[in-house]
Protein backbone atom coordinates (compact mmCIF):
# COMPACT_ATOMS: atom_id res chain seq x y z
CA UNK A 1 0.00 0.00 0.00
CA UNK A 2 1.26 3.69 -0.96
CA UNK A 3 1.83 6.09 2.25
CA UNK A 4 4.11 8.10 4.01
CA UNK A 5 6.53 6.62 6.82
CA UNK A 6 7.61 8.41 9.53
CA UNK A 7 10.35 7.02 11.60
CA UNK A 8 11.24 6.77 14.95
CA UNK A 9 7.39 7.21 16.13
CA UNK A 10 8.99 8.29 19.55
CA UNK A 11 11.76 9.96 20.04
CA UNK A 12 13.69 11.44 23.26
CA UNK A 13 17.05 13.55 23.33
CA UNK A 14 19.25 15.14 25.35
CA UNK A 15 19.66 19.13 25.33
CA UNK A 16 22.61 20.33 22.94
CA UNK A 17 21.46 17.18 20.48
CA UNK A 18 20.41 17.09 17.02
CA UNK A 19 17.87 14.89 15.97
CA UNK A 20 16.90 13.89 12.24
CA UNK A 21 13.67 12.46 12.07
CA UNK A 22 13.00 10.29 8.75
CA UNK A 23 9.95 10.46 6.15
CA UNK A 24 9.92 8.30 3.18
CA UNK A 25 6.25 8.41 0.56
CA UNK A 26 6.07 5.79 -1.93
CA UNK A 27 2.82 8.03 -3.24
CA UNK A 28 5.29 9.25 -6.32
CA UNK A 29 4.68 12.47 -4.99
CA UNK A 30 6.28 15.50 -6.15
CA UNK A 31 5.66 17.91 -2.73
CA UNK A 32 6.61 16.67 0.77
CA UNK A 33 6.13 18.92 3.84
CA UNK A 34 6.87 19.08 7.76
CA UNK A 35 4.80 20.44 10.40
CA UNK A 36 5.04 20.62 14.00
CA UNK A 37 1.89 20.25 16.05
CA UNK A 38 1.31 21.39 19.84
CA UNK A 39 -1.82 21.66 21.87
CA UNK A 40 -3.65 24.51 20.86
CA UNK A 41 -2.05 25.96 18.11
CA UNK A 42 -2.61 23.16 15.19
CA UNK A 43 -0.25 22.45 13.00
CA UNK A 44 2.40 25.13 11.66
CA UNK A 45 4.86 24.59 8.57
CA UNK A 46 8.38 24.35 9.46
CA UNK A 47 9.37 23.79 5.63
CA UNK A 48 8.42 22.76 2.71
CA UNK A 49 9.84 21.22 -0.72
CA UNK A 50 8.32 21.30 -4.28
CA UNK A 51 11.09 19.34 -6.16
CA UNK A 52 14.22 17.14 -5.73
CA UNK A 53 17.26 19.46 -4.46
CA UNK A 54 15.07 22.25 -3.52
CA UNK A 55 12.96 23.25 -0.22
CA UNK A 56 11.73 26.46 1.51
CA UNK A 57 11.09 28.06 5.11
CA UNK A 58 7.88 28.05 5.89
CA UNK A 59 6.98 29.88 9.14
CA UNK A 60 8.71 28.31 11.77
CA UNK A 61 12.29 27.06 10.10
CA UNK A 62 14.66 28.45 12.92
CA UNK A 63 16.37 25.59 14.42
CA UNK A 64 15.52 23.26 12.12
CA UNK A 65 17.23 21.72 8.55
CA UNK A 66 15.83 19.79 5.75
CA UNK A 67 16.98 17.92 2.76
CA UNK A 68 15.66 16.87 -0.66
CA UNK A 69 18.15 14.35 -2.62
CA UNK A 70 15.83 12.07 -3.47
CA UNK A 71 12.08 12.32 -4.42
CA UNK A 72 10.90 9.75 -1.65
CA UNK A 73 12.45 10.91 1.10
CA UNK A 74 12.35 14.29 3.00
CA UNK A 75 14.39 14.52 6.29
CA UNK A 76 13.77 16.73 9.01
CA UNK A 77 16.65 17.56 11.32
CA UNK A 78 15.93 19.30 14.65
CA UNK A 79 18.92 21.29 15.63
CA UNK A 80 20.57 22.42 19.17
CA UNK A 81 19.20 25.61 18.14
CA UNK A 82 16.34 24.86 18.58
CA UNK A 83 14.81 26.48 21.52
CA UNK A 84 12.00 24.07 22.60
CA UNK A 85 12.01 21.27 20.24
CA UNK A 86 9.68 19.05 22.29
CA UNK A 87 6.57 18.33 19.76
CA UNK A 88 5.44 16.27 17.70
CA UNK A 89 6.11 16.21 14.04
CA UNK A 90 4.16 15.57 10.95
CA UNK A 91 5.35 14.35 7.68
CA UNK A 92 3.30 14.96 4.70
CA UNK A 93 2.90 14.93 1.00
CA UNK A 94 0.70 15.91 -2.03
CA UNK A 95 0.09 16.38 -5.79
CA UNK A 96 0.24 17.80 -7.81
CA UNK A 97 2.68 20.15 -6.29
CA UNK A 98 0.97 22.94 -8.26
CA UNK A 99 -2.28 23.08 -6.26
CA UNK A 100 -5.39 21.23 -5.95
CA UNK A 101 -4.47 17.89 -4.18
CA UNK A 102 -4.68 17.57 -0.67
CA UNK A 103 -2.00 16.54 1.57
CA UNK A 104 -1.39 12.87 2.79
CA UNK A 105 -0.19 12.25 6.29
CA UNK A 106 2.12 9.86 8.06
CA UNK A 107 1.78 8.83 11.53
CA UNK A 108 3.98 11.37 13.65
CA UNK A 109 7.07 11.70 15.37
CA UNK A 110 6.68 12.85 19.09
CA UNK A 111 9.97 14.28 19.58
CA UNK A 112 10.75 14.68 23.97
CA UNK A 113 13.78 16.91 25.01
CA UNK A 114 14.98 15.89 28.40
CA UNK B 1 -3.09 38.73 7.22
CA UNK B 2 -4.35 35.28 5.70
CA UNK B 3 -5.60 33.24 8.89
CA UNK B 4 -7.79 29.90 9.39
CA UNK B 5 -10.05 30.42 12.63
CA UNK B 6 -11.65 27.24 14.39
CA UNK B 7 -13.87 29.30 16.99
CA UNK B 8 -14.73 26.09 18.70
CA UNK B 9 -11.66 24.74 21.12
CA UNK B 10 -13.83 22.19 22.46
CA UNK B 11 -17.45 20.74 21.71
CA UNK B 12 -18.85 18.09 23.70
CA UNK B 13 -22.33 16.23 21.85
CA UNK B 14 -24.46 13.42 22.38
CA UNK B 15 -24.02 10.57 20.87
CA UNK B 16 -26.90 10.53 17.78
CA UNK B 17 -26.99 13.99 18.40
CA UNK B 18 -25.92 16.72 15.43
CA UNK B 19 -22.79 18.21 14.93
CA UNK B 20 -21.86 21.35 13.06
CA UNK B 21 -17.72 22.18 13.38
CA UNK B 22 -17.13 25.85 12.37
CA UNK B 23 -14.03 27.25 10.25
CA UNK B 24 -13.29 31.05 8.96
CA UNK B 25 -10.94 31.95 6.65
CA UNK B 26 -9.00 35.29 5.41
CA UNK B 27 -7.79 35.39 2.30
CA UNK B 28 -8.20 37.64 -0.76
CA UNK B 29 -9.43 34.63 -3.31
CA UNK B 30 -11.53 31.49 -2.45
CA UNK B 31 -9.08 28.98 -1.69
CA UNK B 32 -9.06 24.99 -1.59
CA UNK B 33 -10.58 24.04 1.34
CA UNK B 34 -10.20 21.02 3.70
CA UNK B 35 -11.50 19.10 6.86
CA UNK B 36 -8.92 16.78 8.14
CA UNK B 37 -9.77 14.33 11.41
CA UNK B 38 -7.26 13.38 13.91
CA UNK B 39 -7.31 10.99 16.60
CA UNK B 40 -4.48 11.55 19.13
CA UNK B 41 -0.97 10.72 18.79
CA UNK B 42 -2.10 9.68 14.79
CA UNK B 43 -1.39 11.58 11.47
CA UNK B 44 -4.30 13.65 10.01
CA UNK B 45 -6.82 11.87 7.83
CA UNK B 46 -8.63 13.70 4.96
CA UNK B 47 -12.41 13.91 5.70
CA UNK B 48 -13.49 16.13 2.71
CA UNK B 49 -12.53 18.62 0.67
CA UNK B 50 -13.44 21.56 -1.63
CA UNK B 51 -12.04 22.86 -4.71
CA UNK B 52 -15.22 24.35 -6.89
CA UNK B 53 -18.43 23.73 -8.11
CA UNK B 54 -21.49 22.07 -5.64
CA UNK B 55 -21.28 23.91 -2.27
CA UNK B 56 -22.13 21.24 -0.53
CA UNK B 57 -19.61 18.12 -0.55
CA UNK B 58 -19.93 14.80 1.08
CA UNK B 59 -17.10 12.97 2.44
CA UNK B 60 -16.26 9.90 4.63
CA UNK B 61 -17.63 8.56 7.85
CA UNK B 62 -21.24 10.41 7.51
CA UNK B 63 -19.88 13.71 7.32
CA UNK B 64 -20.47 16.92 5.09
CA UNK B 65 -19.40 20.32 4.26
CA UNK B 66 -21.04 23.46 3.25
CA UNK B 67 -18.88 26.59 1.48
CA UNK B 68 -20.30 29.68 1.68
CA UNK B 69 -18.24 32.42 0.25
CA UNK B 70 -20.05 35.40 1.84
CA UNK B 71 -19.59 34.32 4.80
CA UNK B 72 -15.98 33.05 3.58
CA UNK B 73 -17.02 29.60 5.98
CA UNK B 74 -16.72 26.04 5.48
CA UNK B 75 -18.41 24.44 8.08
CA UNK B 76 -18.41 20.45 8.66
CA UNK B 77 -21.63 18.94 9.51
CA UNK B 78 -22.48 15.29 10.80
CA UNK B 79 -26.21 14.10 11.32
CA UNK B 80 -26.24 11.76 13.93
CA UNK B 81 -22.71 11.69 15.73
CA UNK B 82 -20.96 8.15 16.92
CA UNK B 83 -19.02 7.09 19.46
CA UNK B 84 -15.75 6.73 17.64
CA UNK B 85 -16.21 9.95 15.80
CA UNK B 86 -14.26 11.91 19.33
CA UNK B 87 -11.27 13.08 17.98
CA UNK B 88 -9.24 16.69 17.01
CA UNK B 89 -10.84 18.26 13.69
CA UNK B 90 -8.77 20.93 11.69
CA UNK B 91 -10.10 22.99 8.89
CA UNK B 92 -7.00 23.78 6.47
CA UNK B 93 -6.96 26.08 3.41
CA UNK B 94 -4.51 26.66 0.09
CA UNK B 95 -4.70 29.18 -2.37
CA UNK B 96 -4.33 27.62 -6.23
CA UNK B 97 -0.86 27.70 -7.38
CA UNK B 98 0.31 27.83 -3.99
CA UNK B 99 2.11 25.01 -1.57
CA UNK B 100 1.50 26.25 1.57
CA UNK B 101 -1.52 24.54 3.35
CA UNK B 102 -2.69 27.09 6.45
CA UNK B 103 -4.45 24.94 9.33
CA UNK B 104 -6.77 26.15 12.18
CA UNK B 105 -6.31 25.50 15.69
CA UNK B 106 -8.59 22.25 15.29
CA UNK B 107 -11.67 21.63 18.03
CA UNK B 108 -11.62 18.79 19.84
CA UNK B 109 -15.03 16.85 19.44
CA UNK B 110 -16.02 14.64 22.76
CA UNK B 111 -18.94 12.01 22.34
CA UNK B 112 -21.02 11.69 25.66
CA UNK B 113 -23.04 8.54 25.51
Amino acid sequence: DGGITQSPKYLFRKEGQNVTLSCEQNLNHDAMYWYRQDPGQGLRLIYYSQIVNDFQKGDIAEGYSVSREKKESFPLTVTSAQKNPTAFYLCASSSPSGGGGELFFGEGSRLTVL
Amino acid sequence: AQSVTQPDIHITVSEGASLELRCNYSYGATPYLFWYVQSPGQGLQLLLKYFSGDTLVQGIKGFEAEFKRSQSSFNLRKPSVHWSDAAEYFCAVVLYNFNKFYFGSGTKLNVKP
